[in-house]
């Protein structure tokens, strides 16, 4: 069955950095898009990145742009998320979601996610 | 960039009864991108329905989805326990803000 297992998350100062994993099985990961999608404490769900399947095509949140890369490595089914100059807002459960539709628009499978806490 | 309105905010009923879900978009979207997804405290979304109306896999037949345009249905014919949690809209990149659906 698919899994996706997220780690990496943490408590951290602003301005400091990040990363988050993913580890994928259960199914052909070199296949498929990957996204990341987080969500604050008490709130809804907010996407914040996706990658192609071979990791050429990227595309971010303009809330997350220029601070957040996300990458993956197909030899070892796993997703990335590097998180630099973190943010209090930024404080949020992030999800790993693998993309179902071939164009980027529909998380299917979702792993349990990975707390993230920016604190001073 | 396009704004998807989940109302009601808070649906109450019981066990047994129909609940109506409303998503509108601020404007006209594909049907072929408009998913729900139903989301339990503590636990990650599930795919509940793809393409305004398809049941994602192993998902009741008491789920169902519906519309077109601007304005999206998710329908559960008769709520069982289990499905008292919070329910997102989504059309790609962008998610609806929420309806719970609550025990009366």
């Amino acid at each position: 069955q698919v899994q996706l297992v997220e780690s990496g998350g943490g408590v951290v100062q602003p301005g400091t950095s990040l990363r988050l994993s993913c580890a994928a099985s259960g199914f052909t990961f070199s296949t498929y898009a990957v996204h990341w999608v987080r969500q604050a404490p008490g709130k809804g769900l907010e996407w914040v990145a996706v990658i192609s399947y071979n990791g050429d095509n990227k595309y971010y949140a303009d809330s997350v742009k220029g601070r957040f890369t996300i990458s993956r490595d197909n030899s070892k089914n796993t997703l990335y998320l590097q998180m630099n100059s973190l943010r209090a807002e930024d404080t949020a459960v992030y999800y790993c979601a693998r993309d179902g539709s071939g164009s980027y628009y529909l998380p299917d499978y979702w792993g349990q996610g990975t707390q993230v806490t920016v604190s001073s | 960039e396009i704004v998807l309105t989940q109302s009601p905010g808070t649906l109450s009923l019981s066990p047994g009864e129909r609940a109506t879900l409303f998503c509108r978009a601020s404007q006209s979207v594909s049907s072929s991108y408009l998913a729900w997804y139903q989301q339990k405290p503590g636990q990650a979304p599930r795919l509940l329905i793809y393409g305004a109306s398809s049941r994602a896999t192993g998902i009741p037949d008491r789920f169902s989805g519906s519309g077109s345009g601007t304005d999206f249905t998710l329908t559960i014919s008769r709520l069982e326990p289990e499905d008292f949690a919070v329910y997102y809209c989504q059309q790609a990149r962008t998610f609806g803000q929420g309806t719970k659906v609550e025990i009366k």
